[in-house]
């Protein structure tokens, strides 16, 4: 089955700065890849995803890339605001398929 | 509220008894998920819906947990004889089936928090 890693579990930058969250999946058949937002003790909210025959997708400060040949797929947020410290999950399923594995999640926190 | 819901938002349990939870589907949504999430960690999917029929099952669901969505609208999740294990929060979901052309997009519940003493 599919298996989901992400990096890193923590992230620290300065308001401003750049984010960048990697996760990389085992199954080369998987070809859907969600990003999700958790606040604290709030439910996961999509925020951007990508199909396997896009190799990049952007949406404002958001973007998600990626490498079907490594099986690796990042989101990077530009110009990060205190609003967006939240944990991140990246997740991965077939684009019909429902067994969606998630990553262990990126608590990323912005300093004002 | 258009959202999906989940009762109850918090279980306090003794080890032994049985639970039931209850979610409510986006009412257009014939797809209904069902995930566990421990703290630090991503959700865990555990079973899902189409419609009335629950077409697959993680082997993360043990035979004392059991799901039902008998009219193919709100949905179940009962765990029987609860064990200190069972703590966490379960999340249910549900998506209007991706069809083609259309992204399979999960909204989630708030999610009930079970705590098994």
């Amino acid at each position: 089955g599919e298996n989901v890693e992400q990096h890193p579990s923590t992230l620290s930058v300065q308001e401003g700065d750049s984010a960048v969250i990697k996760c990389t999946y085992s199954d080369s058949a998987s070809n859907y890849f969600p990003w999700y937002k958790q606040e604290l003790g709030k439910r996961p909210q999509l925020i951007i995803d990508i199909r396997s025959n896009v190799g990049e997708k952007k949406d404002q400060r958001i973007a998600v890339t990626l490498n079907k040949t490594a099986k690796h797929f990042s989101l990077h947020i530009t110009e990060t605001q205190p609003e967006d410290s939240a944990v991140y999950f990246c997740a991965a399923s077939l684009y019909n398929n429902n067994d969606m594995r998630f990553g262990a999640g990126t608590r990323l926190t912005v300093k004002p | 509220d258009t959202g999906v819901s989940q009762n109850p938002r918090h279980k306090i349990t003794k080890r032994g008894q049985n639970v039931t939870f209850r979610c409510d589907p986006i009412s257009e949504h014939n797809r209904l998920y069902w995930y566990r999430q421990t703290l630090g960690q991503g959700p865990e999917f555990l079973t899902y819906f189409q419609n009335e029929a629950q077409l697959e099952k993680s082997r993360l669901l043990s035979d004392r947990f059991s799901a039902e969505r008998p009219k193919g609208s709100f949905s179940t999740l009962e765990i029987q004889r609860t064990e200190q294990g069972d703590s966490a929060m379960y999340l249910c979901a549900s998506s209007s089936g991706g069809l083609a052309g259309e992204r399979n997009e999960q909204f989630f519940g708030p999610g009930t928090r079970l705590t098994v003493l």
